[in-house]
């Protein structure tokens, strides 16, 4: 089955800096990459999200890239700000199922 | 709509005790999934429905876990006997179909379960 690897598992940055946080995965036949951040106490909610078919998306400051020969993909947020400090979650969706990454806590400090 | 919702939203219980988790996903959408999040294990995929019938449950842990779908608006995950090591966030997330390859996940605010 699917695995997804996420790296690092803990990020902390100065406010107006970028962060990059990248995943792999394992099977070739997984088509969609969607990003979602957790607030603490909170449900994870979809950021951002990348179909297999494209290389790049961006929206305001967040952007997702996508390799397909290499199986790996990575969040970037360019002018973090302290509202941006979350849980970030990658994930890969083989078949029915979504299957995650184990998460980056991104600390964002002012 | 009100979202996916789940109750309870805590529950602690003692060792050996049946644990109930409840969720009603969104009207419409036709896949449910139940996540468990601990900080070692992050988000497990345990089990999904699709239209009521179970697809996938490679990931429950044993034979201690169960899950129920018996309408299209409400689904359980039960746990007899629940141990301490089973404490977690348990979350509940649906999709529509239509929208199953690349749609967005709705989870729910999650079941806080701790088990002394």
């Amino acid at each position: 089955g699917e695995n997804v690897e996420q790296h690092p598992s803990t990020l902390s940055v100065q406010e107006g800096d970028s962060a990059v946080i990248k995943c792999t995965y394992s099977d070739s036949a997984s088509n969609y990459f969607p990003w979602y951040k957790q607030e603490l106490g909170k449900r994870p909610q979809l950021i951002i999200d990348i179909r297999s078919n494209v290389g790049e998306k961006k929206d305001q400051r967040i952007a997702v890239t996508l390799n397909k020969t290499a199986k790996h993909f990575s969040l970037h947020i360019t002018e973090t700000q302290p509202e941006d400090s979350a849980v970030y979650f990658c994930a890969a969706r083989q078949g029915g199922k979504l299957i995650f990454g184990q998460g980056t806590e991104l600390s964002v400090k002012p | 709509d009100a979202g996916v919702i789940q109750s309870p939203r805590h529950e602690v219980t003692e060792m050996g005790q049946e644990v109930t988790l409840r969720c009603k996903p969104i009207s419409g959408h036709d896949y449910l999934f139940w996540y468990r999040q601990t900080m070692m294990r992050g988000l497990e995929l345990l089990i999904y429905f699709n239209n009521n019938v179970p697809i996938d449950d490679s990931g429950m842990p044993e034979d201690r876990f169960s899950a129920k779908m018996p309408n299209a608006s409400f689904s359980t995950l039960k746990i007899q006997p629940s141990e301490p090591r089973d404490s977690a966030v348990y979350f509940c997330a649906s999709v529509e179909s239509g929208r199953r390859v690349t749609g967005e996940l709705f989870f729910g605010e999650g079941s806080r379960l701790t088990v002394l």
